[in-house]
């Protein structure tokens, strides 16, 4: 079985602070990570992914997110925020040898403020 | 540029309708799935199909049903709407490969009344 905990319903933080949105795992095998946002009304959107290799990966719009085996994380992070990253966030986990079926956390608002 | 395709944003139908929600996409994908979003409750898999004619059911497939006549057509029915099925409906594609993100749809926001 496999699962995805986002801790924290919302994250409020001030624009040009930096910002992280948490996001823990457990699966049985090898983790295959993802991160999507989605804007208001819209579908979700990919921002980046962890496969294999360096435990920091860069993906859109300026975000990373830190893979951390021992810790079973996946945290996404930004140096500085803007306002217009204020939406939802999802966490989402895959595992070798497992389904074709993703599991997705429940969401993390990300509020900016100005 | 990549494409998943729904055929509303916004649906109002009546309890006991019928309902028909279309999802196309361009990248010649396996795998298609249909979700639905709650506020509070993420996404819940409602159907998944991992090539045509093929389909499995996800976590809460009750009321619904789905058509995979075509690799790049996805189509979600409810087959007597009630009025607890009113969401946001979201259709996504990817690739077989475990390694692969999915493409979404802009979601179809559903009420029944």
């Amino acid at each position: 079985a496999q699962s995805v905990a986002q801790p924290e319903d919302q994250v409020n933080v001030a624009e040009g602070n930096p910002l992280t949105v948490k996001c823990t795992y457990s699966v049985s095998g090898n983790p295959y990570l993802f991160w999507y946002v989605q804007y208001p009304n819209r579908g979700l959107q990919f921002l980046l992914k962890y496969i294999t290799g360096d435990n920091l990966v860069k993906g859109s719009y300026g975000f990373e997110a830190e893979f951390n085996k021992s810790q079973t994380s996946f945290h996404l992070k930004k140096p500085s925020a803007l306002v217009s990253d204020s939406a939802l966030y999802f966490c989402a986990v895959r595992t070798t040898g497992g389904s074709y079926i993703p599991t997705f956390g429940r969401g993390t608002s990300l509020i900016v403020h100005p | 540029d990549v494409k998943v395709t729904q055929s509303s944003r916004y649906l109002v139908k009546r309890t006991g309708e019928k309902v028909f929600l279309e999802c196309v996409q361009d990248m010649d994908h396996e795998n298609m799935f249909w979700y639905r979003q709650d506020p509070g409750l993420g996404l819940r898999l409602i159907y998944f199909s991992y090539d045509v004619k093929m389909k499995e059911k996800g976590d809460i497939p009750e009321g619904y049903s789905v058509s995979r006549e075509k690799k790049e057509r996805f189509s979600l029915i409810l087959e007597s709407a009630s009025t607890n099925q009113t969401s946001m409906y979201l259709c996504a594609s990817s690739s077989p490969r475990v390694s692969a993100e999915q493409f979404f749809g802009p979601g179809t926001r559903l009420t029944v009344l």
